[in-house]
This record gives structure tokens, C-alpha cells and sequence, in this order.
């Protein structure tokens, strides 16, 4: 089975830059997403398609996608970033979809 | 307004069967697929499986494939969820999730879950 690897926990300062990686087995070849999911609420789609943007999120999230890794950049992290984050891709071959863990963000 | 409605927390005992609804609006339902993922306490997010309203076609993830049924009523506009054989494992939210298009294998719409909770 396909494995996404995300960091448990990041922590960084108001301002600065965030970012979360998702690894996986060649995960250059496949299309990543991501998604934000605050406490008590749904998973929101921030990112697709590697590094597209649905309407209405703010251009300081941003997704790149080579080799092993994915990453999730969040620029000028504000307090309101704070979250839950989890990359997906679809598994052709297997027909599936996997999550990466999770990574909680956390705004010092 | 686009939204996917979702039916209200259940409680059920272990070896009991779920069944959780996911009624979309305000779009066309047979055009994009339904997924189910469940998240368990404190716990990430999981994929169950999916449905195509249009000819319902099912694809289950491995771990579901005994266990779960996947359903939808076009007339009605709703996806359904049969968890079968309940464990207290089993206890988490489920929800449910709009693909976002044909070879576009993310979900651009959820609905804001359902809590199963498998007590005895």
C-alpha cells in the first residue's frame, strides 16, 4: 500500500513562513492536496492539484510537488492559520485514496 | 447554496449496522462522485470508499470492502453509508465529500460530518 509521511507537529512564529511537508514513494508523479480542518469542523480543500488554489484562499498558502516530497508553504503565518493539515492523493493501480497523518499547526 | 447535508449522530451497539445519509444540493448530483471518510477520535482522517450517483458504481477501500455498502437516490439527491457489524472501533465522525470531477481526485466539498458512537 501507498504511504503519505507528514510531520506530526510544526510550530512557527506570526509572520513567518510554515511548511509542512508530505513524503512519499515518488509522489512527484502524483497529483497532491491538501486541506485544512480546524477543531470540531470538516476538512476545507486549501491546495490541488499540487499547487492550485481553490477561490476564496489566500495566496499565502501555497503547494509544490517533486521527487518524494510535497509541501505546504504558508507565508505570513497569522494566528488564524492554526490547524490541522493533511495531504491526499489518489493511488492509480489501487484505486484508492490515502492521507497523509496530519500535521498540527501551531501559531507560537 | 451548494452544500452536503448530512443526517444526525447515532448511537449503536457493537454488532449493529449504521446507515448515515449525505443529502447534496444546489448542484448536479449525478455529475461528480460521493466519497466517505471517517476520522476517529483525535485521530486522522481515513478513506472508506466511493460512489457514482449516475450508475452506482462502488469502489471500496480494503479495509471496508466486508463491511460497508454505498448507496445513492438520484431522485432524492442522497448518498448513503451501511456500516455493517459495528465495533467500538468503528466509533468516529463520518463524512461525506464531493469529488471534484472525473480524474480530479479531491473533494472540494464536504458536509460537516456524522458522529457514530458504538457503546454497549
Amino acid at each position: 500500500s501507498y504511504v503519505l509521511t507528514q510531520p506530526p507537529s510544526v510550530s512557527v512564529a506570526p509572520g513567518k513562513t510554515a511548511n509542512i511537508t508530505c513524503g512519499g514513494n515518488k509522489i512527484g508523479n502524483k497529483r497532491v492536496h491538501w486541506y485544512q480542518q480546524k477543531p470540531g469542523r470538516a476538512p476545507v480543500l486549501f491546495i490541488y492539484d499540487d499547487s492550485d488554489r481553490p477561490s476564496g484562499i489566500p495566496e499565502r498558502f501555497s503547494g509544490s510537488n517533486s521527487g518524494n516530497t510535497a509541501a505546504l508553504t504558508i507565508s505570513r503565518v497569522e494566528a488564524g492559520d492554526e490547524a490541522d493539515y493533511y495531504c491526499q492523493v489518489w493511488v492509480t493501480g489501487y484505486d484508492s485514496v490515502v492521507f497523509g497523518g496530519g500535521t498540527k499547526l501551531t501559531v507560537l | 447554496q451548494v452544500q452536503l447535508v448530512q443526517s444526525g449522530a447515532e448511537v449503536k451497539k457493537p454488532g449493529a449496522s449504521v446507515k448515515v445519509s449525505c443529502r447534496a444540493s444546489s448542484y448536479t448530483f449525478s455529475s461528480q462522485g460521493i466519497s466517505w471518510v471517517r476520522q476517529a477520535p483525535g485521530q486522522g482522517l481515513e478513506w472508506m470508499g466511493w460512489i457514482r450517483p449516475y450508475d452506482g458504481k462502488t469502489t471500496s477501500a480494503k479495509n471496508y470492502q466486508a463491511r460497508v455498502t454505498m448507496t445513492t437516490d438520484t431522485s432524492t439527491r442522497t448518498a448513503y453509508m451501511e456500516l455493517r457489524n459495528l465495533r467500538f472501533d468503528d466509533t468516529a465522525v463520518y463524512y461525506c465529500a464531493r469529488i471534484a470531477a472525473v480524474d480530479h481526485w479531491y473533494f472540494d466539498l464536504w458536509g460537516r460530518g456524522t458522529l457514530v458512537t458504538v457503546s454497549s
